[in-house]
């Protein structure tokens, strides 16, 4: 099936750092999203991007939907202890086709 | 606010038994969602139900069956479980047209020896 690849797997930072991830295929994507997943938890929706070049924010959260289609990113400014968990990206080959593909995960651990 | 239910929490099974998975949301989405989650694989799409009566296969449904039991309900059902299905298992609701903004159950770690 359709594969999108996250790096770097994982991370670890010093809290207030900031933090970037990406997430790559070799299919174009119409949407992206970024999920983020705490310990013990089901995965909250952080951003949702439907357009070729868009920028969105979320808080200190800021994603791009890659000019090529095939890719995205995430920064995270001034990280801090809350932000420790594990980032997805998923993404839909058609915008509304109810399927999403997931990557593979980024874990991001924060040194105090 | 209850948003997606799952049970139950944790499961062991023995190869070859049965058991169902269940799943509620309180939302009045009407697509629903069963997703399992693998070390470094993410999580993928096993079955979904892009509303009330119908279903769908998503990319790994070999050994699952699914109930769309009303618009609250959608069930997960493993006939014969399997060490392979191992795995950790998530339920989730669209409040979309498009289903991609997902709501994720807490999820249901399950074991098969």
């Amino acid at each position: 099936g359709q594969q999108l690849n996250q790096s770097p797997q994982s991370m670890f930072i010093q809290e207030g750092e900031d933090v970037s991830m990406n997430c790559t295929s070799s299919s174009i994507f119409n949407t992206w999203l970024w999920y983020k997943q705490d310990p013990g938890e089901g995965p909250v929706l952080l951003i949702a991007l439907y357009k070729a070049g868009e920028l969105t924010s979320n808080g200190r959260l800021t994603a791009q939907f890659g000019i090529t289609r095939k890719d995205s990113f995430l920064n995270i400014s001034a990280s801090i202890p809350s932000d420790v968990g594990i980032y997805f990206c998923a993404g839909q080959l058609v915008q509304g086709a109810q399927k999403l593909v997931f990557g593979q995960g980024t874990r991001l651990t924060i040194n105090p | 606010n209850a948003g997606v239910t799952q049970t139950p929490k944790f499961q062991v099974l023995k190869t070859g038994q049965s058991m169902t998975l269940q799943c509620a949301q309180d939302m009045n989405h009407n697509s629903m969602y069963w997703y399992r989650q693998d070390p470094g694989m993410g999580l993928r799409l096993i079955y979904y139900s892009a509303s009330e009566g119908t279903t769908d296969k998503g990319e790994v449904p070999n050994g699952y069956n699914v109930s769309r039991l009303n618009k609250r309900e959608f069930s997960l059902r493993l006939e014969s479980a399997a060490p392979s299905q191992t795995s950790v298992y998530f339920c989730a609701s669209s409040e979309s047209v498009g289903g991609e903004k997902l709501f994720f159950g807490s999820g249901t770690q399950l074991s098969v020896l």
